[in-house]
């Protein structure tokens, strides 16, 4: 297992459109988390898996974002009627219950909204 | 109130010298973590550095060492014998292991190393 693996790495749509991101975390890791990160600013939480539950959703992540964990595997995030404002980085990581430092990165969908 | 603040949008460098890249932090959980992330311009964050809130010791990792001042609230990233390739965004961040599991992120810092 080489680590986090996001797909597509780029995506430009229209505005209106909906789009999904799949994230593959690393195959031990019960932990996932889903970050946007805009230009010039750090990743912004978004939502927190543990194993196939959400648990945690920010307030950023609004009616038109969903996520899902099925099977506590990969996870996808959807976006529906995407707006400019959507346009950013998407960032996946996982990481394991416990020692915090073991958390680790993808590199990212970058979307592009038209 | 800002949970991580990073005051230098840019730093430079030359090669070969160490570079101090400075970070505070908000919080009034008892425990949590401090990390260190390098972003690239390929958009990858790549995990550098870790400091939990109780331990003694500053962490250290190869050429990188956590200055950790717990009273000053301070984890500042010590880069030493700077190469071209540390070149990036670096970002600090923190957990609040009591009250949540997201990171909150600071804004960054670019650093540049000059050959």
């Amino acid at each position: 297992d080489t680590g986090v693996s996001q797909d597509p790495r780029h995506k430009i749509t229209k505005r209106g459109q909906n789009v999904t991101f799949r994230c593959d975390p690393i195959s031990e890791h019960n932990r996932l988390y889903w970050y946007r990160q805009t230009l010039g600013q750090g990743p912004e939480f978004l939502t927190y898996f543990q194993n196939e539950a959400q648990l945690e959703k920010s307030r950023l992540l609004s009616d038109r974002f969903s996520a899902e964990r099925p099977k506590g595997s990969f996870s996808t995030l959807e976006i529906q009627r995407t707006e400019q404002g959507d346009s950013a980085m998407y960032l996946c990581a996982s990481s394991l219950a416990g020692p915090p430092e073991s958390e680790y990165f993808g590199p990212g969908t970058r979307l592009t909204v038209l | 109130a800002q949970k991580i603040t990073q005051t230098q949008p840019g730093m430079f460098v030359q090669e070969k010298e160490a570079v101090t890249l400075d970070c505070t932090y908000d919080t009034s959980d008892q425990s949590y973590g401090l990390f260190w992330y390098k972003q690239p311009s390929s958009g990858e964050m790549i995990f550098l550095i870790y400091q939990g809130s109780y331990d003694e010791q500053n962490a250290t990792e190869g050429r990188y060492s956590l200055n950790f001042q717990k009273a000053r609230k301070s984890a500042n990233l010590v880069i030493s014998a700077s190469q071209l390739g540390d070149s990036a965004m670096y970002f600090c961040a923190m957990r609040e292991l009591n009250t949540g599991n997201q990171f909150y992120f600071g804004t960054g810092t670019s650093l540049t190393v000059i050959p």
